[in-house]
């Protein structure tokens, strides 16, 4: 049974960089029919999606927050990362990432949810 | 970006009630919608994709409807385990949206 699994720090100071690695198991990161990607949620608010990878390494992001993100994967280590540089309050939410059925280059639809990470910045 | 937009809000209904959730982009998505269903304290679940599919395993009382701006969820008859919050979601430009979500509860 694939799954997804988000790790990182519970907990951010501004203006440092939030990092969290998503690790895949039951499934390889490197299957051409998936996308992977990392969407939010702020607490009591609804869904933003950050960006998305393909396994050969192109990216794809939210232009909302493109000046600040950074996903890469490691196909070696079945994962992939969130890199969030120059983080506010605002940035303050529940981190998930999961995977999509490649429908349109980038795009699809989500099958595959972690559970979700809570991360807070503060200082 | 594209705006999604989903009406209403929030909603309560009765067990057994038929239960219509809508959706309205913003410009033309073709068939490029998803819809999710989210409890408390829980990630996403896929419902329906592409507007009218639905995810293996979701019970065939969720079925989705429409085409270009304006699409539907439907509950044929509500279940208790169907309180959640629901979202909508396009995947026909970058970024990928979400509608601001509807909340289902039991009157």
């Amino acid at each position: 049974q694939p799954q997804l699994q988000e790790s990182g720090p519970g907990l951010v100071k501004p203006p440092e960089t939030l990092s969290l690695t998503c690790s895949v198991s039951g499934d390889s990161i490197s299957r051409s029919t998936y996308f992977w990607g990392w969407i939010r949620q702020p607490p009591g608010k609804g869904l933003e999606w950050i960006g998305s990878i393909y396994y050969t390494g192109s990216t794809y992001y939210n232009p909302s927050l493109e000046s600040r993100v950074t996903i890469s994967i490691d196909t070696s280590n079945n994962q992939f990362s969130l890199d969030l540089s120059s983080v506010t309050a605002a940035d303050t939410a529940v981190y998930y990432c999961a995977r999509s059925w490649v429908v349109v280059t980038a795009r699809g639809y989500f099958d595959l949810w972690g559970r979700g990470t809570r991360v807070t910045v503060s200082s | 970006d594209i705006q999604m937009t989903q009406s209403p809000s929030s909603l309560s209904a009765s067990i057994g009630d038929r239960v219509t959730i809508t959706c309205q982009a913003s410009r033309d998505i073709r068939n490029y919608l998803n819809w999710y269903q989210q409890t408390p304290g829980k990630a996403p679940k896929l419902l329906i994709y592409a507007a009218s599919t639905l995810e293996t395993g979701v019970p065939s009382r969720f079925s989705g409807r429409g085409s270009g701006t304006d699409f539907t969820l439907t509950i044929s008859s509500l279940e208790p385990e169907d309180i959640a919050t629901y979202y909508c979601q396009q995947y026909d430009r970058v970024p990928i949206t979400f509608g601001q979500g509807t909340r289902v509860e039991i009157k």
